[in-house]
């Protein structure tokens, strides 16, 4: 079973600061998606990432696939309050199978 | 623009009752999906299908049972339910499990079993 591990679990930062969350895996993925998800809703795809070493960008979130397809993370720029919810990456390895979800980092932004 | 409806939202259960989650999609979907989410644990799949008459099990299906007569509805079947089945339950679907296909997913349906 593929796992993919996601840290840190929990942040809290104050409205403006910089912060960077990471997905890793020991296992290659042929892509990888980030999702956000805040309460009382569904997930919902900010962005996938496809080519190791892609770098994609979305106004202030910035997100890198690793190299060697095993690894990811989301850079966030001047946080703000509307940052606030639950990341999640997944992760499709080269069959058609289902995509694999971490178990999140819980992000906190304080006006 | 509807996407994926889930029902009921919320819903409460005592022990060893039974119940059906609705899940319905609008946008001609061949993949669908069950998945739980636990208080820091992620989503783990339940079931998942991947077009009408056909399903196959996830990461945690012992407990559920699902059918998929048509294209657009996936329903989740909980038989003598168990307080361990205390969860939120998302419903998703995707054009394909192919490169970069997104998911779409409900709202969710909050269940609680006492």
């Amino acid at each position: 079973t593929q796992l993919l591990e996601q840290s840190p679990q929990f942040l809290s930062i104050q409205e403006g600061e910089n912060l960077t969350v990471y997905c890793n895996s020991s296992s290659v993925f042929s892509s990888l998606q980030w999702y956000r998800q805040e309460p009382g809703e569904g997930p919902v795809l900010l962005v996938t990432v496809v080519t190791g070493g892609e770098v994609k960008k979305l106004k202030r979130l910035t997100f890198q696939f690793g190299d060697a397809r095993k690894d990811s993370s989301l850079h966030i720029t001047a946080a703000q309050p509307g940052d606030t919810g639950l990341y999640l990456c997944a992760g499709v390895d080269s069959g058609n199978t289902p995509l694999v979800f971490g178990k999140g980092t819980r992000l906190s932004v304080i006006a | 623009n509807a996407g994926v409806t889930q029902t009921p939202k919320f819903r409460i259960l005592k022990i060893g009752q039974s119940m059906t989650l609705q899940c319905a999609q609008d946008m001609n979907h061949n993949y669908m999906y069950w998945y739980r989410q636990d208080p820091g644990m992620g989503l783990k799949l339940i079931y998942y299908s991947v077009g009408a008459g056909i399903t196959d099990k996830g990461e945690v299906p012992n407990g559920y049972n699902v059918s998929r007569s048509t294209t657009e509805d996936f329903p989740l079947r909980l038989e003598l339910a168990a307080p361990s089945q205390t969860s939120v339950y998302f419903c998703a679907s995707s054009y394909s499990q192919g490169l970069g296909q997104p998911q779409h997913f409900g709202d969710g349906t909050r269940l609680s079993i006492l």
